[in-house]
C-alpha cells in the first residue's frame, strides 16, 4: 500500500449532477495528480496541484475542478456530470513537484447514469 | 506527439516462461519511463523505471529494456507466476515536473 487514500471508493450518480472526489496524500507529499481512467484505458492526466496551486492541466474541460489543502489533502469537482464521466478516478502523491515518482490511491469508481 | 503506444493488448504464458510487453513513444523530450503493475479494483503500482541514459535496468525479474534511437522500451518478467497475472501499463513523462502519459496497458494472464 502506497499511503494515499482516496473517497469514497464508489459513487452512482446521475446526469448532469456534481461530484466531490477526495484524496489523503502520502505523509510528506506536497504534490497531489489526479487522473482519469476508463474502462479498458490507461489513465489520463486531469491535472496537479503543487502547494494549493494548480501547475499542470490535461485536456479536460473547466467542469472538472480540484482544489489542495494546508494539509496537502485534495479534492477533484466535476460538475455537470456526462454519462462518458464514468471511470475510475485515481489520486497520485509526490514528494515535490519536480520528483518523478508518484504513487497511486486506490482510486474512486464512479458511475453516471 | 504525446501518446505512447503499447503492445500487446493482452499476452498469455506459461507459468515460468517469460513475459514481453512493448512500448513505443514520439516525443524525444520524454526522460523518464516507469512501468506499472495494477490489479482489479486497485490503483497502479510502481514497478520499475528508468531513464534514456541507460539500456537496460533490472530489479529481481522484472527488466526494462531501452532502445533510444528506435524510440521504444519494454517490460520483461522472467520466470513469470500466476501472482503476475495484472494489467501493466507503460508510461512517459517529461522534466520530472510533468504528467504521467500512460500506454493503454495489457492484460498479463500467467497459466499455472
Amino acid at each position: 500500500e502506497t499511503g494515499v487514500t482516496q473517497s469514497p471508493t464508489h459513487l452512482i450518480k446521475t446526469r448532469g449532477q456534481q461530484v466531490t472526489l477526495r484524496c489523503s496524500s502520502q505523509s510528506g507529499h506536497n504534490t497531489v495528480s489526479w487522473y482519469q481512467q476508463a474502462l479498458g484505458q490507461g489513465p489520463q492526466f486531469i491535472f496537479q496541484y503543487y502547494r494549493e496551486e494548480e501547475n499542470g492541466r490535461g485536456n479536460f474541460p473547466p467542469r472538472f475542478s480540484g482544489l489542495q489543502f494546508p494539509n496537502y489533502s485534495s479534492e477533484l469537482n466535476v460538475n455537470a456530470l456526462e454519462l462518458d464521466d464514468s471511470a475510475l478516478y485515481l489520486c497520485a502523491s509526490r514528494r515535490g513537484h519536480l520528483q518523478e515518482t508518484q504513487y497511486f490511491g486506490p482510486g474512486t469508481r464512479l458511475l453516471v447514469l | 506527439q504525446q501518446q505512447v503506444k503499447q503492445s500487446p493488448q493482452s499476452l498469455i504464458v506459461q507459468k515460468g516462461g517469460i513475459s514481453i510487453i512493448n512500448c513505443a513513444y514520439e516525443n524525444t523530450a520524454f526522460d523518464y519511463f516507469p512501468w506499472y503493475q495494477q490489479f482489479p479494483g486497485k490503483g497502479p503500482a510502481l514497478l520499475i523505471a528508468i531513464r534514456p541514459d541507460v539500456s537496460e535496468k533490472k530489479e529481481g525479474r522484472f527488466t526494462i529494456s531501452f532502445n533510444k534511437s528506435a524510440k521504444q522500451f519494454s517490460l520483461h518478467i522472467m520466470d513469470s507466476q500466476p501472482g503476475d497475472s495484472a494489467t501493466y501499463f507503460c508510461a512517459a513523462s517529461m522534466g520530472g515536473a510533468q504528467k504521467l502519459v500512460f500506454g493503454q496497458g495489457t492484460r498479463l494472464t500467467i497459466n499455472p
